[in-house]
């Protein structure tokens, strides 16, 4: 597609139960970011993978918190056991291979709420 | 992790009048790059400089890369209501591994009519 899609828009879930967050980036690029954004804040940094492998999970923030990325595509950012502080807008963005692009594009995020 | 230092927080600024953010680092960038988020939607890229000491215009936005490379600014000329977001500098750089993209901190932007 023209840019990065995320689905669903938004996600309302009662506490404990798990929640799975889709990101479709640009086609073509390899490099795919999530983000978690609270209300007012600042974007925290989460996961970032490069092809399906993910060099750097050091932002994810338990062990609850997990991501995959098939085929250099699609990823899905998986949350279980949800807690009311996961709460949040969750972004993914896509960028070119390392050397070859410099500049990340987001997509319109997907506000969780957890009840 | 890596944090930009952006400033100001927020502005409340008149119609017509000019604004101007900045983003330092203690780290060098190859690439700056300013977003603007508006309420529910993810971050758009505004402007993205490649290169030491460059200045690049985009309407009535201008932001320059710092000589030393570990700085930024965005200015907005003649700011009109439609210019209210929150305003993103990210650095970027290639490390050996892992993650290349640091954001600031956010500047809120109201533009009083």
């Amino acid at each position: 597609g023209a840019g990065v899609s995320q689905s669903p828009s938004n996600k309302v879930t009662e506490k404990g139960k798990d929640v799975e967050l889709r990101c479709d980036p640009i086609s073509g690029h390899t490099a795919l970011y999530w983000y978690r954004q609270s209300l007012g804040q600042g974007l925290e940094f989460l996961i970032y993978f490069q092809g399906n492998s993910a060099p750097d999970k050091s932002g994810l923030p338990s062990d609850r918190f997990s991501a995959e990325r098939t085929g250099g595509s699609v990823s899905t950012l998986t949350i279980q056991r949800t807690q009311q502080e996961d709460s949040a807008v969750y972004l993914c963005a896509s960028s070119l291979a390392p050397i070859q692009g410099n500049e990340q594009f987001f997509g319109p995020g997907t506000r969780l709420t957890v009840l | 992790g890596q944090q930009l230092n952006q400033s100001p927080q927020s502005m409340f600024i008149q119609e017509g009048e000019d604004v101007s953010m900045n983003c330092t680092s203690s780290s060098i960038f190859n690439t700056w790059l300013w977003y603007k988020q508006e309420p529910g939607e993810g971050p758009v890229l505004l402007i993205a400089l490649y290169k030491a000491g460059e200045l690049t215009s985009n309407g009535r936005l201008t932001a320059q890369f710092g000589i030393t490379r570990k700085d930024s600014f965005l200015n907005i000329s003649a700011s009109i209501p439609s210019d209210v977001g929150i305003y993103f500098c990210a650095g970027h750089t290639i490390p050996n591994t892992g993650n290349q993209f640091y954001f600031g901190t956010g500047t809120s932007l109201t533009v009083i009519p």
